[in-house]
């Protein structure tokens, strides 16, 4: 079993909804940073998140950071085209930067 | 030129060719990385270097061969590869000793295809 789990792993959303990515740690979290990535490209970063029961917004997207649970959630509202992509969350694992596997995200018009 | 730069973007190679592929970050980062991205499986990373030097080698065949002749460029050479290594080739930078350390600066990545 890998590390770092997201769910799900794929969804398709019509435009206008809000939607909500997880990602699971097996280990403590001490710093969990959400990725965006366009198919075939390189990863854009979004945010990160350090403190337990931290909340950080970016337009209309927010990411929350649960530590007890070991798991953050991402949450996307009035989802349109432009959010299509990839999500990634990656731990701090010692001094490594650990990613999960990624929840691919369609937003149909 | 701004942020991180892969080159080639596409490389198709022949199981007993080498080529490499180049790196160059104008952010004045002090840390860079190599990631493999394969088809359904998570973001691998291979290779880091602090300051020119490596300090991560996450069990990388011998046939993927790193070079950072300094902190702005990052080079990965690749010899006798096998099909199975064809997947998205990521670099990254980052300012490492700062509260964003892991905030990594990524490349469009170099797609490789071996035959």
């Amino acid at each position: 079993s890998q590390e770092l789990e997201q769910s799900p792993q794929s969804l398709i959303v019509q435009e206008g909804k809000n939607l909500t990515i997880n990602c699971t740690s097996s280990k403590t979290l001490y710093g969990l940073y959400w990725y965006k990535q366009k198919y075939g490209e390189g990863l854009i970063f979004l945010m990160m998140l350090q403190k337990g029961g931290e909340e950080k917004s970016h337009e209309k997207i927010t990411a929350k950071l649960d530590e007890k649970k070991q798991q953050s959630s991402l949450h996307i509202t009035a989802s349109q085209p432009s959010h299509a992509g990839i999500y990634l969350c990656g731990a701090e694992y010692g001094n490594k930067l650990v990613f999960g596997a990624g929840t691919i995200l369609r937003v149909k018009s | 030129e701004t942020g991180v730069t892969q080159t080639p973007r596409h490389l198709v190679m022949g199981m007993t060719n080498k080529k490499s592929l180049k790196c160059e970050q104008h952010l004045g980062h002090n840390a860079m990385y190599w990631y493999k991205q394969s088809a359904k499986k998570p973001l691998e990373l291979m290779f880091v270097y602090n300051f020119k030097e490596q300090t991560e080698n996450n069990s990388v065949p011998s046939r993927f061969s790193p070079e950072c002749p300094n902190s702005s460029h990052l080079f990965l050479h690749l010899h006798t590869l096998q099909p199975e290594d064809s997947a998205l080739y990521l670099c990254a930078s980052s300012q490492v000793g700062t509260a964003g350390a892991n905030v990594l600066t990524f490349g469009a990545g170099s797609r490789l295809t071996v035959l």
